[in-house]
């Protein structure tokens, strides 16, 4: 079974770095073809894709986010770890991680529960 | 980046009805669109994956049909269980994008 599960703090204060972390199992990221992803929601709002780390270590950002966006992975813990430096209350959202298997197809299955950010001094 | 249009934005509908959601690309996507179902407080839902594939264990009243820069997404005969908000999403270029989310509620 596949599961993911986000982990950071729930409060931010504006300008600080914000550090989430995916730890998942039932698949690995050493795996050819596997990739995790970061997606965020603020409150009633839509989903935004932020970021992509593939099994090669290969990366993608968001064309928005990308100068503050850092991602990278822990192949040995399971983890992936996504940093956003100089945080904003625009960045007030709940974080997902996901998965993507290339070798399957293009889409994003499963994902975690979801982690609630809230950026306020 | 591809800009994804979904319309309408909100859809009151009655239990048995039809459903219809569509999605606009700004490009050329063939069939590289998916949908996902996001129930109130919970994670999105992978529904339905290369346009028109409904994955395994989604009832059959859903179906997805189109290709190049306009889809649709079906609820054949919609049930209570059905409130959510539906999204779009491209996958033919990186960065992904997704639609605005069409929130459905029952009459």
């Amino acid at each position: 079974q596949v599961t993911l599960r986000e982990s950071g703090p729930a409060l931010v204060k504006p300008t600080q770095t914000l550090t989430l972390t995916c730890t998942f199992s039932g698949f690995s990221l050493s795996t050819s073809g596997m990739c995790v992803s970061w997606i965020r929601q603020p409150p009633g709002k839509a989903l935004e894709w932020l970021a992509r780390i593939d099994w090669d270590d290969d990366k993608y950002y968001s064309t928005s986010l990308k100068t503050r966006l850092t991602i990278s992975k822990d192949t040995s813990k399971n983890q992936v770890v996504l940093t956003m430096t100089n945080v904003d209350p625009v960045d007030t959202a709940t974080y997902y991680c996901t998965r993507i298997r290339l070798s399957e197809g293009n889409w994003f299955d499963p994902w975690g529960q979801g982690t609630l950010v809230t950026v306020s001094s | 980046d591809i800009q994804m249009t979904q319309s309408p934005s909100s859809l009151s509908a009655s239990v048995g009805d039809r459903v219809t959601i569509s999605c606009q690309a700004s490009q050329d996507l063939t069939n590289h669109l998916n949908w996902y179902q996001q129930k109130p407080g919970k994670a999105p839902k992978l529904l339905i994956s290369d346009a028109s594939n409904l994955e395994s264990g989604v009832p059959s009243r859903f179906s997805g049909s189109g290709s190049g820069t306009d889809f649709t997404f079906t609820i054949s005969s919609l049930q209570p269980e059905d409130i959510a908000t539906y999204y779009c999403q491209q996958y033919d270029i990186v960065p992904y994008t997704f639609g605005q989310g069409t929130k459905l509620e029952i009459k």
